[in-house]
């Protein structure tokens, strides 16, 4: 069965500093990834999304994730966090055929401080 | 145009009550998803519906059961609530075949179970 990992349960990052998340799924067949983001008090949001082409795609807000196959990753990242940034982050994959439901991972909080 | 819409978004149940969760979609979806979220556990999926009249459990069903008698809606139903099921319960919808580039989320119903 496809799985999800999120190695990082809780992030605590200053403003301006690099924010690296990082996801990897376990299943070996053509998937789509993608990041949602849930801000406090609101429901999920779409932050990117990979199905194919250049492995490094740019989402909404400034951030971006890299796909390496090799390595079954799908890393978040972003240049310099701001205190708005502050949200609990989710990784999904799904088999490229979209017949089978969207797996999460368990979800990475980060909490940005002035 | 609603997308997905989930009623009703705030409910407190005494242990051993019964309620339905509806969740409806505009967007004629042909697979349609129920999913809790639990601190650290991220969303997992309860049960999934790929059409009318059809539904299939997912990771965590017990103590729920779903109906999908008409295609733009998807009823979670807990016949006896426990504490256990205090949760954010979204719901979704996706159209079969795309990889998971429908798949819209609802805004969420929270659950208390005292």
């Amino acid at each position: 069965a496809q799985s999800v990992s999120q190695h990082n349960h809780h992030v605590i990052l200053s403003e301006a500093a690099s924010l690296e998340l990082g996801c990897n799924y376990s299943y070996g067949g053509t998937v789509n990834l993608f990041w949602y983001v849930q801000y406090p008090g609101q429901h999920l949001q779409l932050l990117l999304k990979y199905f194919s082409g250049d492995p490094l795609v740019k989402g909404i807000k400034g951030f971006e994730a890299e796909f390496i196959k090799s390595k079954f990753s799908f890393n978040l990242r972003k240049p310099s966090v701001q205190w708005s940034d502050t949200a609990e982050y989710f990784c999904a994959v799904i088999l490229n055929s979209g017949n089978t439901p969207l797996v999460f991972g368990k979800g990475t909080r980060l909490s940005v401080i002035a | 145009n609603a997308g997905v819409t989930q009623t009703p978004k705030f409910r407190v149940l005494k242990t051993g009550q019964s309620m339905t969760l509806l969740c409806a979609q505009d967007m004629n979806h042909e697979y349609m998803y129920w999913y809790r979220q639990d601190p650290g556990m991220g969303l997992r999926l309860i049960h999934y519906s790929v059409g009318e009249g059809t539904t299939a459990k997912g990771e965590v069903p017990d103590g729920y059961n779903v109906s999908r008698l008409k295609k733009q809606n998807f009823l979670l139903g807990l016949e006896s609530a426990a504490p256990s099921q205090t949760s954010v319960y979204f719901c979704a919808s996706s159209v079969p075949g795309t990889g998971g580039r429908g798949y819209t989320f609802g805004s969420g119903t929270r659950l208390t179970v005292v």
